[in-house]
């Protein structure tokens, strides 16, 4: 049971580049999100997908895209990347109810030269 | 809008004794809150959480929170620490707003350090 797996680990793109972030999980949940890491800001919701065919914008969706391919996945897109968008990002799932806890990928790391 | 507040970067604990972890709220309505805890280059993992009933909540690996809404606050325990719960550790809030799902407020993490 691999619970919630994000690809790649790690990434390095220069400005203006474009990447996606892949995000699968195994456990049925309704719910799916992205979160970003940043030292001293704890974790900012990016954006999430309450259901399979919704997404929605969480705190900070600026210079972002999002797919729900279906429940099992949510994908992460960076149209054109910038600095300021180097971070850890975190895949997250979860029951649709509103008390779920959330399991966490393992987190991806993203550097924009 | 809801928030969380830890106001300690970093706390440092000698192995054995007890561990306060802080945490206070800022909620309309009744709180949803967590605990989760994150070890180096890993994702963040659950360790409890109140949604209501008893105030001390007890979770994973002998960790228990002590809800206080009075004090609006959510303090993360231990009896007795381990050098191996050295660890970075959140404290967080659902957000109440529509949209479903079970979204989450973050606060900014505390450093548990725990010294032989």
């Amino acid at each position: 049971n691999a619970g919630v797996t994000q690809t790649p680990k790690f990434q390095v793109l220069k400005t203006g580049q474009s990447m996606t972030l892949q995000c699968a999980q195994d456990m049925n949940h309704n719910s799916m999100y992205w979160y970003r890491q940043d030292p001293g800001m704890g974790l900012r919701l990016i954006y999430y997908s309450a259901s399979e065919g919704t997404t929605d914008k969480g705190e900070v969706p600026n210079g972002y895209n999002v797919s729900r391919l279906n429940k099992r996945e949510f994908s992460l897109r960076l149209e054109s990347a910038a600095p300021s968008q180097t971070s850890v990002y975190f895949c997250a799932s979860s029951q649709q109810a509103n008390t779920g806890e959330l399991f966490f990928g393992e987190g991806s790391r993203l550097t924009v030269l | 809008a809801q928030s969380v507040a830890q106001p300690e970067d970093q706390v440092n604990v000698a192995e054995g004794n007890p561990l306060t972890v802080k945490c206070t709220y800022s909620v309309s309505g009744n709180p949803y809150l967590f605990w989760y805890v994150q070890y180096p280059n890993r994702g963040l993992q659950f360790l409890l959480k109140y949604i209501t009933g008893d105030n001390l909540v007890k979770g994973s690996y002998g960790f228990e929170a002590e809800f206080n809404k009075s004090q609006t606050s959510f303090h993360l325990k231990k009896p007795s620490a381990l050098v191996s719960d050295s660890a970075l550790y959140f404290c967080a809030v659902r957000d109440m707003g529509t949209g479903g799902g079970n979204k989450l407020t973050f606060g900014t993490g505390t450093q548990l350090k725990v010294e032989l």
